[in-house]
């Protein structure tokens, strides 16, 4: 799978839009982006995945560049509840592949 | 719909030990995966099942097994202990049709403390 990159920690505040990048420049052509987030000591919860169009759902918005190297979450209005770690993951959504998770972004949502 | 539950929510052991972890996958699912996370780290791929048989392996020993039951429920094995197996463990369950993994859906994960 293809590594991704993400910076380590974000502020955001409450009822602002908080954008999460990741940047993953060696994603390869059948490979999908996937954001999960973990709120401190739960089980990740699955946010949306997209291959090359953009794609929003009730959590957020998944804007992936033309060129497929990077993209962005965005939560359009942060609340306290959106603090926690997001991970961005690239992956082959095939059986038997792995989400590999790396050290994620800790997004902190003040009030 | 039901989501995917695990059991016991918390447990100690002692090094040497062997330890048993349940998950409940979610309703329509037929896949389960098991991850490992250690404290300040993201979780990391232990192993899937699909179809009752291993699908797939992280770079974790063979003390580690698994088992999924027909019903898609699944444990999670660990024998002879080392303080370094304490972390939360997760399971994930997915639907898997045609060998195309729909997304995973995480329990709340068992917190391990071996001591």
């Amino acid at each position: 799978d293809a590594k991704t990159t993400q910076p380590t920690s974000m502020d955001c505040a409450e009822g602002r839009a908080a954008n999460l990048p990741c940047n993953h420049s060696t994603i390869s052509g059948n490979e999908y982006v996937y954001w999960y987030r973990q709120i401190h000591s739960q089980g990740p919860q699955y946010i949306i995945h997209g291959l090359k169009n953009n794609e929003t759902n009730e959590m957020a918005s998944l804007i992936i560049t033309e060129d497929r190297k990077s993209s962005t979450l965005i939560l359009p209005h942060a609340t306290l509840r959106d603090t926690a770690v997001y991970y961005c993951i690239v992956r082959v959504p095939d059986a038997g592949y792995a989400l590999n998770f790396g050290k994620g972004t800790s997004l902190l949502v003040t009030p | 719909e039901t989501g995917v539950t695990q059991s016991p929510t918390h447990l100690i052991k002692t090094r040497g030990q062997q330890v048993t972890l349940r998950c409940s996958s979610q309703s329509g699912h037929n896949t389960v995966s098991w991850y490992q996370q250690a404290l300040g780290q993201g979780p990391q791929f232990i192993f899937q099942y699909y179809r009752e048989e291993e699908n797939g392996r992280g770079n974790f020993p063979p003390r580690f097994s698994g088992l999924q039951f027909p019903n898609y429920s699944s444990e999670l094995n660990v024998n002879a202990l080392e303080l370094d197996d304490s972390a939360l463990y997760l399971c994930a369950s997915s639907y898997v049709e045609r060998e195309w993994d729909l997304g995973q859906f995480f329990g709340p994960g068992t917190r391990l403390t071996v001591l």
